[in-house]
């Protein structure tokens, strides 16, 4: 299957600063990728969709000023977490999709914020 | 809304024993995966579903669909401890976004 790499695998940020979280397609296009959060001992909640080169959709209850999404070119979306507090410690998880056919997901990112 | 649901959540069997776990969606379904996910790991791909009547199988595993019931399955040969896991489904609807269901938490014991 498709590749979709992750960078950093782990961050750790002190409260009120911002981290950036790299999604990219290794040997597709991934023309949607998506964006997910996952807590301890739950499932996975879709945050954003992003199609390359437009802005991102957000689900309900999403703070798009908050989850900075960029979806610059067809292989690398970014996630920014602005003004991280300790409740968006999470286990992040992004996804890339050619066209219509299935996605494929990155390994995820673990942000702890102290 | 898309909603996706999956029974059980919590399952614990014994070795050498089958079961099968359930996953109801509400809305229709243009694909639908199952993944494995081990503690602190990312998700592991085992099927993508996407027509009535498909069934695939891969080792002690085997997965399939009924889009008039708007159910999945994805039975359980002979457990061993290895399959110790949490299985998600995740519905995808008109190639658009998927949802994921609440995941079932498999513990198999000697």
């Amino acid at each position: 299957g498709a590749v979709v790499s992750q960078h950093p695998s782990w961050v750790i940020c002190k409260s009120g600063t911002s981290v950036k979280i790299e999604c990219r397609s290794l040997d597709f296009q991934a023309t949607t990728m998506f964006w997910y959060r996952q807590f301890p001992k739950q499932s996975l909640m879709l945050m954003a969709t992003s199609n390359e080169g437009s802005k991102a959709t957000y689900e309900q209850g999403v703070e798009k000023d908050k989850f900075l999404i960029n979806h610059a070119s067809l292989t690398l979306s970014t996630l920014t977490v602005t003004s991280a507090h300790p409740e968006d410690s999470s286990f992040y998880i992004c996804s890339g999709r050619e066209g219509l056919l299935e996605q494929y997901f990155g390994p995820g990112t673990r942000l702890t914020v102290t | 809304e898309l909603k996706v649901e999956q029974n059980p959540l919590f399952l614990s069997m014994q070795e050498e024993k089958n079961y099968t776990i359930y996953c109801n969606y509400s809305t229709t379904s243009d694909r639908l995966y199952w993944y494995r996910q081990d503690p602190g790991k990312s998700l592991e791909s085992l099927f993508v579903l996407l027509s009535n009547g498909a069934v695939k199988q891969e080792g002690r595993l085997m997965a399939s669909l009924d889009t008039k019931a708007r159910l999945s399955t994805l039975h359980i040969t002979a457990a061993v401890h290895d399959l110790s896991a949490t299985y998600f489904c995740a519905v995808e609807s008109s190639y658009d976004k998927v949802i994921f269901g609440p995941g079932t938490s498999l513990s198999v014991i000697p």
